[in-house]
């Protein structure tokens, strides 16, 4: 596609309750990522694709957070029992290689009741 | 651990004036990339502007310009001209090069830019 795609763009839950966010990276990018951005703060890493394998996972914050990625395309983030702390906007970013550029997606803004 | 500063939470600059955004960060390493990105209303992150740590000559984009400072490690954007559209948060942002096996950008908190018309 012409640019990283992310749904839902908005997504409010309760708390306790199991949700999914689907990333769309450009076509023909192998590399993946995921990061969370609080309110007013900057963006934190969470994990990082390259095709369908997961090399570097160590910002997910706790067990309740989980990642996959299919067909080295499309990528879901789980959040598992979902808490307060939780909400944020969630962005993810896709590059051609590893080490080239990332281009972001519009992100999907989670909140947590 | 390599970290991004950004002490400017908020700058205001008049329309078609200029205005530096400042950016330090900390690192042990020889080769790394920076990045300015752009972060209006909509969300969408944009890159403004990319600098490899291996060259010594400034990047320019445009009305974009970074002086990089490689040895104080200070890595400021000059927005020249400002206009209406580049009212935003501005992130400065730090990539490990190739041979440290990471791939995650680390991000500073921001610069909240306003243009007054």
């Amino acid at each position: 596609g012409a640019g990283v795609s992310q749904s839902p763009s908005n997504k409010v839950t309760e708390k306790g309750k199991d949700v999914e966010l689907r990333c769309d990276p450009i076509s023909g990018h192998t590399a993946l990522y995921w990061y969370r951005q609080r309110l007013g703060q900057g963006l934190e890493f969470l994990i990082y694709f390259q095709g369908n394998s997961a090399p570097d996972k160590s910002g997910l914050p706790s067990d309740r957070f989980s990642a996959e990625r299919t067909g080295e395309s499309v990528s879901t983030l789980t959040i598992q029992r979902t808490q307060q702390e939780d909400s944020a906007v969630y962005l993810c970013a896709s590059s051609r290689t590893r080490l080239e550029t990332q281009y972001f997606g519009p992100g999907t803004r989670l909140l947590v009741l | 651990a390599q970290t991004v500063t950004q002490s400017q939470p908020e700058m205001s600059v008049q329309e078609a004036e200029t205005v530096t955004l400042s950016c330090t960060y900390d690192t042990s390493e020889s080769d790394y990339y920076l990045f300015w990105y752009k972060q209006p209303p909509s969300r969408q992150m944009i890159l403004v502007i990319r600098q490899e740590a291996y060259k010594q000559q400034n990047a320019t984009e445009n009305r974009f310009s970074v002086n990089f400072q490689k040895a104080a490690k200070s890595f400021s954007l000059k927005i020249s001209d400002s206009q209406l559209g580049d009212a935003a948060m501005y992130f400065c942002a730090y990539r490990s090069g190739a041979a440290s096996g990471t791939y995650k950008y680390i991000f500073g908190t921001g610069t909240r830019l306003k243009v007054l018309a």
